[in-house]
């Protein structure tokens, strides 16, 4: 079946960079894409979302990026901090409301 | 505002025995609740899904009668484990949504259920 992907599993960043968090999706009628951040031993937390008629949507210190024509979203963290660290997890909606999740990229800033 | 609170935060249990895990939207009207069920390092598999006074939708492969879930009113969905077995340790999600597709679920803290 069609599921979602991220490229890098793990990354490391020092406080105060900016962080870049990519997945790849292969659905193509997906209209809704969310980022949740997942911190140890807790559900995912909504952090920004998107609807497949934008292509970017800013919220604070965070942007989400959506390009439709290599099926790609990122999320971009301004500033990062060492409360940053968590699992991101992009999710995608493909109007029959479930969500599918991709694997995770683990996100370790260092102080 | 969209608060989901699960209970209990943790289980520890003997096999055999069955285990109840409650969902409950704190600040608005969940239409629509949802089970996930995680292993370490993974990520989130979708169970079931499960509307207000209907009957749960499962996904492939989850059997319906070892994962019961009851969605009687519009804040509170439960999940309950019968005879769990040590394989059915593992962290249990639940969301809930309200209104209409295209709005994000919000998650509860999740359980975590260790059978002995």
């Amino acid at each position: 079946g069609e599921s979602v992907g991220l490229h890098l599993p793990t990354l490391s960043v020092q406080e105060g960079d900016n962080s870049i968090i990519n997945c790849a999706y292969s659905n193509s009628a997906s209209d809704y894409f969310i980022w949740y951040k997942q911190e140890s031993g807790k559900g995912p937390q909504f952090i920004i979302d998107i609807r497949s008629n934008m292509d970017k949507r800013q919220g604070q210190r965070v942007t989400v990026l959506l390009n439709k024509t290599v099926k790609h979203l990122s999320l971009q963290i301004a500033a990062t901090q060492p409360g940053d660290s968590a699992v991101y997890f992009c999710a995608e909606n493909t109007g029959y409301s479930t969500l599918t999740f991709g694997k995770g990229t683990m996100l370790l800033v260092s102080p | 505002g969209a608060v989901v609170s699960q209970h209990p935060s943790w289980v520890i249990c003997k096999s055999g025995t069955s285990v109840k895990i409650e969902c409950r939207s704190l600040d608005f009207q969940a239409t629509t609740m949802f089970w996930y069920r995680q292993f370490p390092k993974q990520s989130l598999m979708l169970m079931a899904t499960s509307n207000e006074g209907s009957k749960a939708t499962y996904e492939q492969g989850v059997e319906k009668d070892k994962f019961l879930i009851n969605h009687a009113s519009l804040t509170l969905s439960t999940l309950t484990v019968t005879s769990a077995h040590p394989e059915d340790s593992s962290f249990y999600i639940c969301s809930a949504r309200s209104g209409q597709i295209n709005q994000p679920q919000h998650f509860g803290d999740g359980t975590r259920l260790s059978i002995l």
